[in-house]
């Protein structure tokens, strides 16, 4: 399967926890993508790569959140102390940027985060 | 603000006909929009997109037509079938952010056998 892969799945923590998922895009898309999706919405942008450049984060990620893409491959978005109020789906996408234009993104089957 | 806005959480057609799938933008820097599929526990797959500049795309069942003077977009199925049951969002990008799209809350269609 050369999709986009993310893990873990599914991930229950208790609040002030620190979680970290992790995404695969799709080998030769340069671009990444991080939204979150919440019960009832829409994904949500949250962050996006160009090979390993962090080039714009959403003003939802607040300084608790933190990624990564080291090397330009995978990546891996980090939420420190988290809150019952992180509790979403985190969808990871990618793209190759002659796409980037039409904005079709392939997107994983996420991570969903409980916090208790 | 929601930029990007489905009426309708939900909708139900018999199997065969015509589903109607609407979408309602605000921001007139939108160039390009898109429909994305989501069944559950899968992300969300691309469907169809148009660019501004055209009222119309078609691919196969799918069409999605494009109102700009009205800020308006549809996406048409026909003929449903029931493994198009699922959330349909509408969603859009552009005016110098084309690497993120907004998109809209989403439309649970269900088709019934």
């Amino acid at each position: 399967d050369t999709g986009v892969s993310q893990d873990p799945r599914h991930k229950i923590t208790k609040r002030g926890q620190n979680v970290t998922f992790r995404c695969d895009p799709i080998s030769e898309h340069n671009r990444l993508y991080w939204y979150r999706q919440t019960l009832g919405q829409g994904p949500e942008f949250l962050t996006y790569f160009q090979n390993e450049a962090q080039l714009e984060k959403s003003r939802l990620l607040s300084d608790r959140f933190s990624a990564e893409r080291p090397k330009g491959s995978f990546s891996t978005l980090e939420i420190q102390r988290t809150e019952q109020g992180d509790s979403a789906m985190y969808l990871c996408a990618s793209s190759r940027i002659t796409l980037v234009a039409t904005g079709e993104l392939f997107f994983g089957e996420g991570s969903r985060l409980t916090v208790l | 603000d929601q930029q990007v806005k489905q009426n309708s959480p939900s909708l139900s057609v018999q199997e065969g006909r015509i589903s109607i799938l609407n979408c309602d933008y605000t921001n007139s820097m939108f160039d390009y929009f898109l429909w994305y599929k989501k069944y559950p526990a899968e992300g969300p797959t691309f469907l169809i997109s148009i660019s501004s500049i055209k009222d119309k795309n078609e691919d196969g069942r799918f069409t999605v037509f494009l109102n700009k003077s009205a800020k308006h977009l549809s996406l048409h199925i026909v003929p449903s079938q029931p493994g198009d049951s699922a959330v349909y969002f509408c969603a859009a990008t552009g005016g110098g952010s084309n690497y993120k799209l907004t998109f809209g809350k989403g439309t649970l269609l269900t088709v019934n056998p």
